[in-house]
């Protein structure tokens, strides 16, 4: 399965934007980049993904390189409930399944 | 509309034991998966179940087994229960279709002592 890489842990203050970088250099040219989130004590929520061409939802921005060996999650505006572990998984478009990594945690500072 | 139903949210069970989770995907959803999470090895995929077949199967002991009905409900079971099996086990349920987002419930605590 291809990987990623992503920083064990990261900071952000209150309203301001977080930028989660994510590596993917073995993508392939059928893996799509999701990013899920996952608060404490809950399941992990979906929050966007993509293929080539970056995609914008009501939760978050996400920016994909141009080799696709990279992608970044953007929010806007950080909020307390924001903080969570955000993981950076590719996901065949054929595959039912999901293979977690281990995800950035994220704090948020008031 | 309601999302992925796990019951029961905590339970606590002793070595040697078995269990059994349930699991109410979306309404519509056809695809049931389950996955396993624990401090030291994380979200791991256990198995996937798509019109009561077993589509997909992770890498986990034969203790580890499920089911899917007609319904699309799924249960999974975990005998002779270990220490380890000590974790927060999710059901996932999407369309079923390739591609098609992956969503999840908020799990089910189990403790073995």
């Amino acid at each position: 399965d291809a990987k990623t890489t992503q920083p064990n842990s990261m900071e952000s203050n209150e309203e301001e934007p977080v930028h989660l970088p994510c590596n993917h250099s073995t993508i392939s040219g059928t893996d799509y980049i999701h990013w899920y989130r996952q608060l404490p004590s809950q399941g992990p929520e979906y929050v966007i993904h993509g293929l080539t061409s970056n995609v914008n939802n009501r939760m978050a921005s996400l920016a994909i390189a141009e080799d696709r060996k990279s992608s970044t999650l953007i929010l806007h505006r950080a909020t307390l409930r924001d903080a969570a572990v955000y993981y950076c998984i590719l996901r065949d478009v054929s595959d039912s399944k999901i293979i977690f990594g281990k995800g950035t945690r994220l704090h948020i500072l008031p | 509309k309601a999302g992925v139903t796990q019951t029961p949210r905590y339970l606590i069970k002793t070595r040697g034991q078995q269990v059994t989770l349930s699991c109410s995907p979306i309404s519509g959803h056809r695809s049931v998966s389950w996955y396993q999470q624990t401090p030291g090895q994380g979200l791991q995929f256990l198995f996937e179940y798509f019109s009561e077949t077993q589509r997909n199967k992770g890498n986990f002991p034969g203790r580890f087994s499920g089911r899917q009905f007609s319904n699309s409900r799924s249960e999974m079971n975990v005998s002779t229960l270990e220490l380890g099996d000590s974790a927060l086990y999710l059901c996932a349920s999407s369309l079923g279709e390739p591609g098609n987002t992956i969503y999840f419930g908020e799990g089910s605590w189990l403790t073995v002592v």
